[in-house]
């Protein structure tokens, strides 16, 4: 099965950079999301990483570092709307067919 | 292209009672995920179907939750008798075989509230 931690909630101020890290422990790692959910909504993809390292997209950032079992996701130039919950999620290789499991996520606020 | 769809969107029930959450999911999308996130705690994973058959249904709490898939298009999960601490929200994800990261995208959710 698989551990997966983040911290609780974090505040961080309009236009600043903000960082959110995850651990993981899992014995069939098969890669890590990051979902963005607003209350009330669905929880909707953001990013996905396999392989170590960084992967850009727009504001957006994740790291991933499977020898350490590490993740963070970085937002950057932060808006209003940004604040929402961050999960973190990891695909496990279990039994042959794949799994994932959702931490229970990072309460973000933004504020001006 | 429409998304994951879930009805209804909130059901009020009381304990004793039945009720049946319905999921499309994407078109063309083979696997189909229920899961469920409890007040406070973490989405936690229910059953995985891969076209009308159940590929994992490990995180069925119990025999009170029956999930079916008729023909591989939606899903039916259905609770009876349910029970207070079945209260939470549903959500139903799906995802396309074979593709590279085979990402699962999210319905809504339906927010179940037993009394």
């Amino acid at each position: 099965g698989q551990n997966i931690d983040q911290p609780t909630e974090m505040t961080a101020t309009e236009g600043a950079i903000v960082q959110i890290n995850c651990t993981y422990q899992t014995s069939g790692f098969n890669g890590l999301f990051w979902y963005q959910q607003h209350a009330g909504e669905a929880p909707t993809f953001l990013s996905y990483n396999v392989l170590d390292g960084l992967e850009e997209k727009g504001r957006f950032s994740s790291f991933l570092s499977r020898s350490k079992g590490y993740s963070y996701l970085l937002l950057k130039e932060l808006q209003m709307k940004d604040s929402a919950s961050y999960l973190c999620a990891v695909r496990d290789r279990e039994k042959g067919y794949q799994k994932v499991t959702f931490g229970t996520g990072t309460k973000l606020q933004v504020i001006p | 292209e429409a998304g994951v769809t879930q009805f209804p969107s909130h059901s009020v029930i009381e304990k004793g009672q039945t009720v049946t959450l319905r999921c499309d999911p994407i078109s063309g999308h083979d696997n189909l995920y229920w899961y469920r996130r409890v007040m406070g705690k973490e989405i936690k994973f229910l059953l995985h179907f891969v076209k009308e058959s159940k590929q994992d249904e490990s995180g069925m709490p119990n025999n009170r939750f029956l999930a079916e898939r008729t023909g591989g298009t939606y899903s039916t999960l259905k609770v009876q008798p349910a029970e207070l601490e079945d209260s939470g929200v549903y959500f139903c994800a799906s995802s396309q075989e074979g593709a590279p990261q085979e990402t699962q995208y999210f319905g809504p959710g339906t927010r179940l509230l037993v009394l």
